[in-house]
């Protein structure tokens, strides 16, 4: 079986510019969680969806937003970007909200200039 | 006081000893715990998770649970070089979040 993909790997971007992350769950998985993890503050939950529904969120601007499709595929937008947004980007997938093991894809880095 | 609470660490074990990380947390109400180990440069590995008190066992590692005193903590028995990682505790807490600590890097000397 599959695991979790995202796409891309690496991305670099200019401050104001936006970015949209894409991620792919394990077959069969409906939930979908996204991080950040930094040097400095670690992993920090940014949301988490599950069945096309945002069903909870972190403590960060609005400027981070996403969303799930139908068949449980999920995107991230990060809009005016900032050089602290620059982080690795980490997708978690699991089967559905019941359960609570997440298994995480290889992420995403986002270097902000 | 952070949610999850972890030693940065580094911790130094030598090679068969057994290795004790410990995780401490703020939300009475979390009922989710969980263990993941990150090498650097990759994404964490779900390595064990616990949601009942007392001990889980899996292979080499031990899952421990005290509710009561907030404090979860992961034994890793016989060390070997390859366990040299960055551990990281994870709870779901009353709101449905699963909170991240900071990690504790553990070395395992030859």
């Amino acid at each position: 079986k599959a695991g979790v993909t995202q796409t891309p790997r690496y991305l670099i971007k200019t401050r104001g510019q936006q970015v949209t992350l894409s991620c792919s769950p394990i077959s069969g998985h409906r939930s979908v969680s996204w991080y950040q993890q930094t040097p400095g503050q670690g992993l920090q939950f940014l949301f988490e969806y599950f069945s096309e529904t945002q069903r909870n969120k972190g403590n960060f601007p609005g400027r981070f937003s996403g969303r799930q499709f139908s068949n449980s595929r999920s995107e991230m937008n990060v809009s005016t970007l900032e050089l602290g947004d620059s982080a690795l980007y980490l997708c978690a997938s699991s089967l559905d909200k019941a359960y609570n093991e997440q298994f995480f894809g290889p992420g995403t880095r986002l270097t902000v200039l | 006081q952070k949610e999850v609470e972890q030693n940065s660490g580094p911790l130094s074990v030598p090679e068969g000893a057994i290795a004790s990380l410990n995780c401490t947390y703020s939300d009475r109400g979390s009922q989710s715990f969980f263990w993941y180990r990150q090498y650097s440069g990759k994404s964490p590995e779900l390595i064990m998770f616990i949601y009942s008190n007392g001990d889980k066992e899996d292979g080499r590692f031990t899952a421990q649970l005290n509710k009561a005193s907030q404090y979860v903590s992961l034994l890793i028995r016989d060390s070997q070089p390859s366990d040299s990682a960055t551990y990281l505790c994870a709870v779901k807490g009353s709101a449905s979040k699963i909170i991240f600590g900071s990690g504790t890097r553990l070395s395992i000397r030859p």
